[in-house]
């Protein structure tokens, strides 16, 4: 099972670039990086999803190493709209074995 | 709007007690997921149906179960309620049987009392 890591918090203030990693050693050959964000009593929303190298999206870049050990999810530009917990999700599913483990969560703090 | 739709969005039951959650996905989504969010596990994810079959299994205890219907709607069915069960309930739609971009619902509030 690919376990991972992110900071449990990250402070920003509007303006500015912001980066948040996921650190997953136990990554598996088939594994994909999605992330997601979460509003507060809301589902999560999908914001990017990779395999290797760089993805960029309309709101997000996301990058990933050649050893994909981890992954940085790129915010640029945030505004106050953008505070809230983004969640680093491995894995993949794919017939009955396919598992997906979500990261505890990095709540994004964007002040003015 | 996600277009997943979640009934009840806040559900009160006693412990012991059995309960049904319902999901619509979103048109045209096979995939149905379902999760749990508590404030000590975090998001979990539970089970997998697409098309009707169960596709894949996560941390869903055995009290728990759940079913895709013919119209695509999913139910998960929790039983033996105890006070620990009390958490957000989370279903999520993709179009294919991979999690790729699923969109989720607002979300069912259980408390167990």
């Amino acid at each position: 099972l690919a376990k991972t890591t992110q900071p449990i918090s990250m402070d920003s203030y509007e303006g500015q670039e912001v980066n948040i990693t996921c650190s997953h050693n136990n990554i598996a050959t088939n594994d994909y990086i999605t992330w997601y964000q979460q509003f507060p009593s809301q589902g999560p929303r999908f914001i990017i999803q990779g395999y290797k190298t760089k993805v960029t999206n309309e709101v997000a870049s996301l990058f990933i190493p050649a050893d994909r050990k981890s992954s940085t999810l790129s915010l640029p530009r945030v505004s106050l709209s953008d505070t809230a917990v983004y969640y680093c999700l491995v894995g993949v599913l794919s017939g009955n074995t396919g598992k997906l483990i979500f990261g505890q969560g990095t709540t994004l703090q964007v002040k003015p | 709007d996600s277009g997943v739709t979640q009934t009840p969005k806040h559900l009160i039951t006693a412990t012991g007690q059995r309960v049904t959650l319902r999901c619509s996905p979103r048109s045209g989504d096979l995939s149905v997921y379902w999760y749990q969010q508590s404030l000590d596990q975090g998001l979990q994810f539970l089970i997998q149906y697409y098309n009707g079959e169960e596709r894949a299994k996560g941390n869903i205890l055995e009290r728990f179960s759940a079913q895709q219907f013919p119209d695509l709607h999913s139910e998960l069915n929790l039983s033996s309620l105890e006070l620990g069960d009390s958490a957000l309930y989370f279903c999520a739609s993709s179009a294919g049987t991979a999690n790729t971009e699923a969109f989720f619902g607002q979300g069912t509030r259980l408390t167990v009392v």
